[in-house]
């Protein structure tokens, strides 16, 4: 079975630009969610999906960070435009039910903005 | 605002040594504590800890959970360098649309030295 894939694994691109970051989650299950991991710092929570909706957005930093669901499978996760801060190691996790023992992570997406 | 706060932020450590990482939570609605391993890429679950007092083991890796204490603990025994990683621990917790959320520590990144 497939785990969960996020693309790319590295981004870098200057202030001012646009990102998007996309998330596979593992086939079937309802729960996505987006963390973050600046330097030094915790894996921060962004927000949460069940299927296409967004169940909980209070960790999004502000309005140039938009995330959507559609079809509830994949997700996918912009920054427009970049700032500096934005840079740090994006996390998508996924589980299969609400309520689910344990959510699965990927990989990361690595962001680095210039 | 909920939290978990991980101590040490880092450890280094000699092969053959026991090591005990730290992990303390305020959370509303507290539900279990995880941990997780990361590696090079995705962290990887090691243990969910919902009932406090009682222990769970994989190999020479234990945690356990005092809910008293709003605390956990993660062992490891007989430290191999292959240990070496961050450990991520996070929290579970109940949010008032009935599912789950999910946040975590700054990790403890432990370096197992031959």
């Amino acid at each position: 079975e497939a785990g969960v894939t996020q693309f790319p694994s590295h981004s870098v691109i200057e202030k001012g630009q646009t990102v998007t970051l996309r998330c596979d989650p593992i086939s079937g299950h309802d729960n996505l969610y987006w963390y973050r991991r600046v330097m030094g710092k915790e894996i921060k929570f962004l927000l949460h999906f069940v299927k296409e909706s967004k169940q909980d957005e209070s960790g999004m930093p502000n309005n140039r960070f938009l995330a959507e669901r559609t079809g509830g499978t994949y997700s996918t996760l912009k920054v427009q435009p970049a700032e500096l801060e934005d840079s740090g190691v994006y996390f998508c996790a996924s589980s299969q039910v609400t309520g689910g023992n344990t959510i699965y992570f990927g990989e990361g997406s690595w962001l680095t903005v210039v | 605002e909920d939290k978990v706060v991980q101590s040490p932020l880092s450890l280094v450590v000699h092969e053959g040594d026991t090591v005990t990482l730290n992990c303390s939570y305020e959370v509303t609605n507290f539900r279990s504590l995880l941990w997780y391993k990361q590696e090079k890429k995705a962290p990887t679950f090691l243990f969910m800890l919902t009932s406090s007092g009682i222990e769970k083991k994989s190999g020479r890796l234990s945690s356990i959970l005092d809910k008293k204490e709003l605390s956990s603990i993660l062992n490891i025994t007989a430290t191999q360098t292959g240990d070496s990683a961050i450990y991520l621990c996070g929290s579970r917790s109940l949010t008032t649309s009935g599912t789950y959320k999910y946040i975590f520590g700054t990790g403890t990144r432990l370096k197992v030295l031959a």
